[in-house]
């Protein structure tokens, strides 16, 4: 069965702060894409970052970072120096056949 | 460049009745997905669009049903409204060979 669990249902921090936001995912494909989005009160989801199967290292953007690790079957999210306008639903999703499973999103509280 | 557009932005029906839904999606993609999020959950896929057929489908009853044309553009109709239809309804577009969907802003729609 594909699956995306998120853990975190909710977290809330001091602006400044960094925080990481947990995804693990189950799969039996070997070919697959992970990804996170950002969904601001709005209703968009904002696309983040996609990652595939084969593709291990880690990436940083900016505040942002990804941690993929193939071997838990993880991939998490860490914002550094948090601002509030991070505040929104964060979602890690796996892409199979073209259809995206999504988790079930933490909310994030970025507090000034 | 336009990105996915979806219309109306809010409705609001009473049980029983019937509802249609419309997606365009990103200029030079071809393929439309649709998925239903409930207050507090991750979306969930409903179904995807090529070449004006569906290619594939999640677990909703078929009171969801939906039709693409030859511009690409997407409907989604649903039949004998329940109040567990209640939603943001997201219509994703994506080209051929690429894991990525873009997601438009959605349509709320409140069952009464």
């Amino acid at each position: 069965a594909q699956k995306v669990t998120q853990a975190q249902t909710e977290i809330s921090v001091v602006e400044k702060e960094d925080v990481t936001l947990d995804c693990v995912y189950e799969t039996r494909d070997t070919t697959y894409y992970l990804f996170w989005y950002k969904q601001p009160p709005s209703g968009e989801l904002v696309f983040l970052i996609r990652r595939n199967s084969f593709d291990e290292q880690n990436e940083i953007s900016g505040r942002y970072s990804w941690n993929f690790q193939k071997s838990t079957s993880s991939f998490n999210f860490t914002i550094t120096a948090s601002q509030v306008v991070d505040s929104a639903v964060y979602f890690c999703a796996l892409n199979r056949d073209d259809k995206i499973i999504f988790g079930k999103g933490t909310r994030l509280h970025i507090l000034p | 460049d336009a990105g996915v557009t979806q219309s109306p932005t809010h409705l609001i029906k009473t049980r029983g009745q019937q509802v249609t839904l419309r997606c365009s999606p990103k200029s030079g993609h071809d393929t439309v997905s649709w998925y239903q999020q409930a207050l507090g959950q991750g979306p969930q896929f409903i179904f995807q669009y090529y070449e004006e057929e569906e290619r594939q489908r999640g677990n909703f009853p078929d009171r969801f049903s939906g039709h693409q044309f030859p511009n690409y553009s997407s409907e989604l109709n649903v039949n004998a409204l329940l109040l567990g239809d209640s939603a943001l309804y997201l219509c994703a577009s994506s080209f051929p060979g690429s894991y990525e969907q873009y997601f438009g802003p959605g349509t709320r729609l409140t069952v009464t």
